[in-house]
């Protein structure tokens, strides 16, 4: 049974800094999307990574894909306070499967 | 574009009672997901459906039950409510298995 896990859970940086979010799943999956979610709203599609090697870029955000490893990142460039919220991951055989979400803040 | 409509948007219920969560698509997407998020957490499969008529279990689906008629509607139904229920319901949509999924803005439920 697919298994998604990302880490860390919980991400505190400072503006201007760079980081990389972890997803790893358990089984075959060539598709991994990543979401937004800002404090009690709904979620915001991010990125579709659809082939192992798919990279996908916006503004400060940037995914990847490697499906052999059975890992996708999230890599963020100069964090700014905007980009606080937390970030999931999702994989995809017949059932779309979230990961556990990483809460990140981004201070001064 | 209304996109994934939810209603109810918040609602209290007592245990035992019984209630219809309802989730519309007008982008005639093929597949539908309902997902439940508690508090700090992340989100749980709870039922998919695949298109009209076609439903499926996912990672939590004891205590409710979908139906899947019409394209467009994609009810959850909870029967004999208990407080474990209380969460926040999403219901979301894609195209096809391998494209992005869009949510509702959600279902916030209480059972006292």
């Amino acid at each position: 049974e697919l298994k998604v896990e990302q880490n860390p859970l919980f991400l505190s940086m400072q503006e201007g800094k760079n980081y990389t979010i972890y997803c790893n799943y358990s089984t075959t999956s060539d598709r991994l999307y990543w979401y937004r979610q800002d404090p009690g709203k709904s979620l915001e599609s991010l990125f579709v990574l659809l082939s192992n090697g798919a990279v996908k870029q916006e503004g400060r955000l940037m995914a990847s894909l490697d499906t052999k490893a059975r890992l996708s990142t999230l890599h963020i460039t100069a964090a700014v306070h905007d980009l606080s919220a937390t970030y999931f991951c999702a994989a995809n055989t017949d059932k779309l499967i979230f990961g556990t979400g990483t809460r990140l803040q981004v201070f001064p | 574009n209304a996109g994934v409509t939810q209603t109810p948007k918040f609602r209290i219920l007592k245990i035992g009672q019984s209630m219809t969560l309802q989730c519309a698509q007008d982008m005639n997407h093929n597949y539908m997901y309902w997902y439940r998020q508690d508090p700090g957490m992340g989100l749980k499969l709870i039922y998919y459906s695949v298109g009209a008529g076609i439903t499926d279990k996912g990672e939590v689906p004891n205590g409710y039950n979908v139906s899947r008629s019409t394209t467009e509607d994609f009810p959850l139904r909870l029967e004999l409510a208990a407080p474990s229920q209380t969460s926040v319901y999403f219901c979301a949509s894609s195209y096809a298995g391998y494209t992005e999924a869009f949510f509702g803005q959600g279902t916030r439920l209480t059972v006292v």
